[in-house]
């Protein structure tokens, strides 16, 4: 059984502070990364996707990768309370058609 | 920005009764997805669909289940003889490759009672 795995939280920072989001996976073989934001009652939506080892950035997000230690991480700098939502890291199953979805983490950023 | 449609928002059913979950894809994506999440739980696949015939399935997609792309834009899930645990929100999604990230749209939320 594949699985994705992430601590669930809460994590809490204050405005302005660095969250780090982790993620790791099982399937050695796997080779696209996802980071979902979800707020409370709605639908994931896509924020991040990253294919190849070392950073990207995206605005105040960057996606991290480690193949060889199986781990994705997602860094939101200066945080904002309009980034409190659920962050779902997802990896796309190297055996068929679906993506995988982690647990989520449950961020909070205090004003 | 292109998005996924799904109607309706909230459909409530008796246990038993049959319900068809719609969704309408973004027009120029190639596949196709069904989740479903249950209250406090995981995103959980069910169902891939691409070229007009279902691609991979999870063990939650049994008989009780089955998809349809009757007109080239509508997709359907079709759940028969609804149970008090297959309430919870389902999720279509499409991609416009395999391994590219999902659109999700806004969901149905399913209650059976």
């Amino acid at each position: 059984q594949k699985e994705v795995e992430q601590n669930s939280g809460p994590l809490s920072v204050p405005e302005g502070a660095i969250a780090s989001l982790n993620c790791t996976y099982s399937d050695r073989g796997s080779q696209s990364f996802f980071w979902y934001r979800q707020y409370s009652g709605k639908s994931p939506e896509l924020i991040m996707f990253i294919y190849s080892n070392g950073d990207k950035e995206d605005g105040r997000f960057t996606a991290q990768l480690n193949k060889a230690s199986q781990y994705v991480s997602l860094l939101i700098r200066d945080s904002q309370p309009s980034d409190s939502a659920t962050y779902l890291c997802a990896v796309k199953d190297t055996g068929g058609f679906k993506t995988i979805f982690g647990a989520g983490t449950r961020l909070f950023v205090k004003a | 920005e292109p998005e996924v449609t799904q109607t309706p928002s909230h459909q409530v059913t008796q246990m038993g009764q049959e319900v068809i979950l719609r969704c309408v894809p973004i027009s120029n994506h190639l596949y196709f997805y069904w989740y479903r999440q249950i209250l406090g739980q995981k995103v959980e696949f069910l169902v891939s669909f691409y070229n007009n015939e279902i691609s991979e399935k999870s063990e939650i997609f049994d008989d009780q289940f089955s998809v349809e792309r009757p007109d080239g834009s509508n997709f359907t899930l079709k759940i028969r003889s609804t149970k008090l645990e297959d309430s919870a929100m389902y999720f279509c999604a499409s991609s416009e490759e395999i391994g590219a990230g999902y659109t999700f749209g806004s969901g149905t939320r399913l209650t059976v009672v």
